[in-house]
């Protein structure tokens, strides 16, 4: 069975500094990974996904992830953390197994806090 | 850019009493789903849509529930009697497809249920 676990419960970083979010995860076959994130009372907005190719993948607001199917991660990073950032941040792959329809399978979030 | 709608924005029932939620994917998607977040939990999976039918669906999605794609455009999500324990804010998404096509969330619906 598929799944994503996202280690940390909450990553706190100063404004400036490089911020990395981790996840790993177990699929069977290949892993199609996605990150998203989530602002109080909203919804949950795309940031990036990585389905083949190189393994830096870039997305928005600056952000970027790292697959590395050695270790089964995929790390969320950013050089340089904006107090904005302040979000819930989820990992999380798609069930493409015979018979399902692409769920997304999401990892328990982490609560990513940028201090000024 | 297009985007998913969903409405009410928040929506307070009695325990018992039936809801409706309502979606508006995005218009060339072939793929619904319907999604639930209990307050400080991870999102879950509670049923997929495609080609006028249930594809497939949790655990969660017992009886009580029921999805409906009702004129082409919107993607409705029943719950019969509701729990307290449906509680919860419950998530659209759509994609074209069911791989490596990215879904698309609306801003939900919190559902409370006195």
């Amino acid at each position: 069975a598929q799944s994503v676990a996202q280690p940390e419960d909450q990553v706190n970083v100063a404004e400036g500094n490089p911020l990395t979010v981790k996840c790993t995860y177990s699929v069977s076959g290949n892993p199609y990974l996605f990150w998203y994130v989530q602002y109080p009372n909203r919804g949950l907005q795309f940031l990036l996904k990585y389905i083949t190719g190189d393994n830096l993948v870039k997305g928005s607001y600056g952000f970027e992830a790292e697959f590395n199917k050695s270790q089964t991660s995929f790390h969320l990073k950013k050089p340089s953390a904006l107090v904005s950032d302040s979000a819930l941040y989820f990992c999380a792959v798609r069930d493409i197994g015979a018979g399902n329809t692409g769920k997304l399978i999401f990892g328990q979030g982490t609560t990513l806090q940028v201090k000024p | 850019e297009p985007e998913v709608t969903q409405t009410p924005s928040h929506q307070v029932t009695q325990m018992g009493q039936e809801v409706i939620l309502r979606c508006v994917p995005i218009s060339n998607h072939l793929y619904f789903y319907w999604y639930r977040q209990i307050l400080g939990q991870k999102v879950e999976f509670l049923v997929s849509f495609y080609n006028n039918e249930i594809s497939e669906k949790s655990e969660i999605f017992d009886d009580q529930f029921s999805v409906e794609r009702p004129d082409g455009s919107n993607f409705t999500l029943k719950i019969r009697s509701t729990k307290l324990e449906d509680s919860a804010m419950y998530f659209c998404a759509s994609s074209a497809g069911r791989k490596t096509d990215t879904q698309y969330f609306g801003p939900g619906t919190r559902l409370t249920v006195l």
